[in-house]
């Protein structure tokens, strides 16, 4: 089965710039995308096809992909952005969206 | 948009639940739905898939022969039968819209507790 992975957590300085990874068999290929689930709530789509934000996600997310990774990149990261991260794919071999294990942004 | 989800309770091993997910907002029946759950503290686990016309269906492979999926366009509302219960299905099932661009999902429900346990 296909399947993708996260560093569970990444830590970053308000203001800093915080890249989270996704590490999944020509995941570029597959046009993945970023949830973010903060403590009690559902989550959000804030990229899709790799590097498309959707409507009322702030600039200063964004997205890339090439090759076996994915990149969610926060830029000057605000405390608001502490949540997990999650990666999500299609794998079209198997019919399976798939989805990594998250990763925990802290802001300190 | 609005998905919300019912149905969730306490069930023993073995039991059965269904789920129902009430959409609103949008016109439901042109659209692909998903059944994702989170276990309690774990992350994100994909369910179920169905079209809009309910002609391509697909399952995790852990509920695959247990669970479900269905849709009635003339009632808005997406299903999930679960059969066959394990202490293991235990998790916040979320109703979720797919996007219809390359399989992410667009807009979520606030999800329904399901417990089973003895």
């Amino acid at each position: 089965s296909y399947e993708v992975t996260q560093p569970p957590s990444v830590s970053v300085s308000p203001g800093q710039t915080a890249s989270i990874t996704c590490s999944g068999d020509k995941l570029g290929d597959k046009l993945p995308c970023w949830y973010q689930q903060k403590p009690g709530q559902s989550p959000v789509l804030v990229i899709y096809q790799s590097t498309k934000r959707p409507s009322g996600i702030p600039e200063r997310f964004s997205g890339s992909s090439s090759g076996n990774t994915a990149t969610l990149t926060i830029s000057g990261t605000q405390a608001m952005d502490e949540a997990d991260y999650y990666c999500q794919a299609w794998d079209s071999s198997t019919t399976c969206k798939v989805f990594g294990g998250g990763t925990k942004l802290t802001v300190l | 948009v609005q998905l919300v989800e019912s149905g969730g309770g306490l069930v023993q091993p073995g039991g059965s639940l269904r789920l129902s997910c009430a959409a609103s907002g949008f016109a439901f029946s042109t659209y692909n739905m998903d059944w994702v759950r989170q276990a309690p503290g774990k992350g994100l686990e994909w369910v179920s898939y169905i079209n809009k016309i309910s002609s391509n269906i697909y399952y995790a492979d852990s509920v695959k022969g247990r669970f479900t999926i269905s849709r009635d366009n003339a009632k808005n509302s997406l299903y999930l039968q679960m059969n066959s219960l394990r202490a293991e299905d235990t998790a916040v099932y979320y109703c979720a819209r797919d996007g219809g661009t390359a399989a992410e999902i667009d807009h979520w429900g606030q999800g329904t507790l399901v417990t089973v346990s003895s």
